[in-house]
């Protein structure tokens, strides 16, 4: 069955940078993008980023392009998001999503990791 | 980006019922529209793609339709179970934008 696990909450300091992992099971890494969905609490859920996970290509949300790199490692079935300069604001939990692109041109998150929680503090 | 409007933000109701919930874009996505369940504390399940075409293993008391600007979720007999957070989300273009979601209450 498929799964996405992800790596523990984290706390930081502001300024700082903090690397989320997501490993992948259950299905070939390669054939699906992997997106990062984030969640401030209360706050409806807001798209990143995402990586095609099998030729690395990458585009992010215009709000964190500056901030954000998604990468993946095949050999490991993990994708990766790293977010940098943090602030108070970045404090929320973070989700990686499966991505399936059916045969019509619809794509949707079927699969989603636990969720990381990231707090920001000065 | 385009905006996507859920209405309401919440409702209550009680098992049995059958509630509709809301979601409008900012201009016309096409079918481009998934539907989403959140539990606290849980990642969102997803429950509905290309407007109306539910997920397997999704019962079949939800049902979605719309196209353009306008869609709707329905749930046709409330279940103990279904008490949660829906968000909608269009996939239509990027970045891909959500909802404020419609948190669904017992009465």
């Amino acid at each position: 069955q498929v799964q996405l696990v992800q790596s523990g909450a984290e706390v930081k300091k502001t300024g700082a940078s903090v690397k989320v992992s997501c490993k992948a099971s259950g299905y070939t890494f390669t054939k699906h993008s992997m997106h990062w969905v984030r969640q401030a609490p209360g706050q409806r859920l807001e798209w990143m980023g995402w990586i095609n996970a099998g030729n690395g290509n990458t585009k992010y949300s215009q709000k964190f392009q500056d901030r954000v790199t998604i990468t993946r490692d095949t050999s490991a079935s993990t994708a990766y998001m790293e977010l940098s300069s943090l602030r108070s604001e970045d404090s929320a939990v973070y989700f990686c999503a499966r991505e399936y692109y059916d045969p019509w041109g619809y794509y949707y998150y079927d699969y989603w990791g636990q969720g990381t929680l990231v707090t920001v503090s000065s | 980006d385009i905006q996507m409007t859920q209405s309401p933000s919440s409702l209550s109701a009680s098992v049995g019922d059958r509630v509709t919930i809301t979601c409008r874009a900012s201009q016309s996505i096409s079918r481009n529209l998934n539907w989403y369940q959140q539990k606290p504390g849980k990642a969102p399940k997803f429950l509905i793609y290309a407007a109306s075409s539910l997920q397997s293993g999704v019962p079949s008391r939800f049902s979605g339709s719309g196209s353009g600007t306008d869609f709707t979720l329905t749930i046709s007999s409330l279940q103990p179970e279904d008490f949660a957070t829906y968000y909608c989300q269009q996939s239509y273009s990027s970045p891909q934008t959500f909802g404020g979601g419609t948190k669904v209450e017992i009465k």
